[in-house]
């Protein structure tokens, strides 16, 4: 069964530190692992798309990283901001023969403190 | 701005009205898609559109009724719902449903609320 776990469920830090999400997964056959966040009540703005052969892609403050041999991706998050508080949510596509189909992991809740 | 665009944003219903949602996309992109998400959940998918035919209806109740009248627009028809089915609804597209859904890009999304 085709799964989507992330670590922390939740997390709390301080303005200006760093921050890093965990995204483990068992999807296949895998075709690209996607970075959303998401604020409540809106709809998941995608940060980064990584394929199979990307290890490291960065948007902004955001650098996310792709290990497909241990299936395992991370979010780091540099400098962090009010606006930062969301739900952050991985997800992996599959190709099937029904075409592309996505997993969702259940999330990270960031709330970014003063 | 999301380039896919749901409206409204906002909606209360009463479980014997009729209302629908509309999603609206010109990136080109040739598969449409329905989700819910509950609250603290991540979304699930309801129906999938690809070249304006549906290509997948994940087992949802009748009452809730698709469309997609052309390549940029795709409709929800709503009727008879239970405040159960109270939740955001989001419309996403991508450039089609076999290539690893590339351009995956959703909506804003509609928060229903049936009383």
């Amino acid at each position: 069964k085709n799964q989507v776990e992330q670590s922390p469920q939740s997390l709390i830090i301080l303005e200006g530190k760093n921050c890093t999400l965990q995204c483990n997964y068992t999807v296949s056959p895998f075709s690209n692992l996607r970075w959303y966040k998401q604020d409540t009540g809106r709809g998941p703005v995608s940060l980064t798309i990584m394929t199979f052969s990307e290890n490291t892609k960065s948007n902004r403050r955001y650098t996310a990283t792709l290990d497909a041999d241990t299936k395992q991706s991370s979010l780091h998050i540099t400098a962090s901001q009010l606006s930062d508080s969301a739900s952050y949510i991985c997800v992996v596509s599959a190709l099937t023969g029904g075409g592309n189909k996505l997993t969702f992991g259940t999330g990270t809740q960031l709330k970014v403190e003063l | 701005d999301t380039e896919v665009t749901q409206t409204p944003k906002h909606l209360v219903m009463g479980m014997t009205n009729k209302k629908s949602l509309k999603c609206e996309q010109h990136m080109g992109h040739r598969a449409m898609y329905w989700y819910k998400q509950k609250a603290k959940k991540p979304p699930e998918l309801m129906f999938v559109y690809s070249y304006e035919k549906l290509s997948i209806n994940e087992s949802v109740p009748s009452r809730f009724s698709p469309e997609c009248p052309n390549s940029s627009l795709l409709n929800l028809h709503l009727h008879a719902l239970q405040p159960e089915d109270s939740a955001l609804y989001l419309c996403a597209s991508s450039q089609d449903s076999g290539r690893g859904g590339y351009g995956y890009t959703f909506g804003s999304g509609t928060r229903l609320t049936v009383v």
